[in-house]
């Protein structure tokens, strides 16, 4: 089965904290997301990425920024954990645009 | 603007009666059309797919959904709901020509199910 693995589901930082989320998938896809999920809001698009070394913002990339060195791993990166940032982050892979995403467990963030 | 509604926040069915979740779109180009299904403390699992051919689409766990594009819809049905169907629905539209393969989805819609 095809997997998309976040390294934590729980994580608790202190504001101002440097903060890395951590993604790997195991199907050679090319593009990969990162999503925050926030009650009443659904998914809000953070950054993406469709290829090693590529990114792209989404709709809320403020605060955000990203890595992707290798074509399995796509790694959120908080610069400076504020509390609005309190989240569930969701991060997901695909292959095409019609073959949808696969999506990881996600990580509960509290940022205190 | 691209964007995707449910109606519905919230909706509370008894179990073995029928299911109705609503979907409309907003997309200027062909659309691409999913629904995810999602556990508490879980992420999301595909339930079903439309992107061309019969607009009366099966997925897992028993569910369907029909794509009306005069009405820029894609609801999500079942014919009797089980307790464990209890999680939040998600719709989601994408396009399938040109830009990146991003899909946006709608902001839920949370399922009860009574006993």
């Amino acid at each position: 089965d095809v997997k998309v693995t976040q390294s934590s589901r729980y994580l608790v930082k202190r504001t101002g904290e440097k903060v890395f989320l951590e993604c790997v998938q195991d199907m050679d896809h090319e593009n990969m997301f990162w999503y925050r999920q926030d009650p009443g809001l659904g998914l809000r698009l953070i950054y993406f990425s469709y290829d090693v070394k590529m990114k792209e913002k989404g709709d809320i990339p403020e605060g955000y920024s990203v890595s992707r060195e290798k074509k399995e791993r796509f790694s959120l990166i908080l610069e400076s954990a504020s509390t609005n940032q309190t989240s569930m982050y969701l991060c997901a892979s695909s292959l095409s645009r019609g073959s949808g995403y696969t999506f990881g467990s996600g990580t509960r963030l509290t940022v205190v | 603007a691209q964007s995707v509604t449910q109606p519905d926040i919230h909706i509370t069915v008894s179990e073995g009666a029928s299911l109705e979740l609503r979907c409309n779109y907003s997309y200027g180009a062909t659309p691409y059309l999913f629904w995810y299904v999602q556990s508490p403390g879980q992420g999301l699992q595909l339930l079903l797919k439309y992107f061309s051919g019969d607009t009366l689409v099966q997925g897992i766990k028993g569910f369907e959904a029909e794509f009306k594009r005069s009405q820029s819809s894609f609801n999500l049905r079942k014919p009797s709901v089980h307790w464990s169907d209890a999680a939040e629905y998600f719709c989601a539209v994408g396009s399938l020509s040109g830009g990146y393969n991003k899909l946006i989805f709608g902001a839920g819609t949370r399922l009860a199910v009574h006993p």
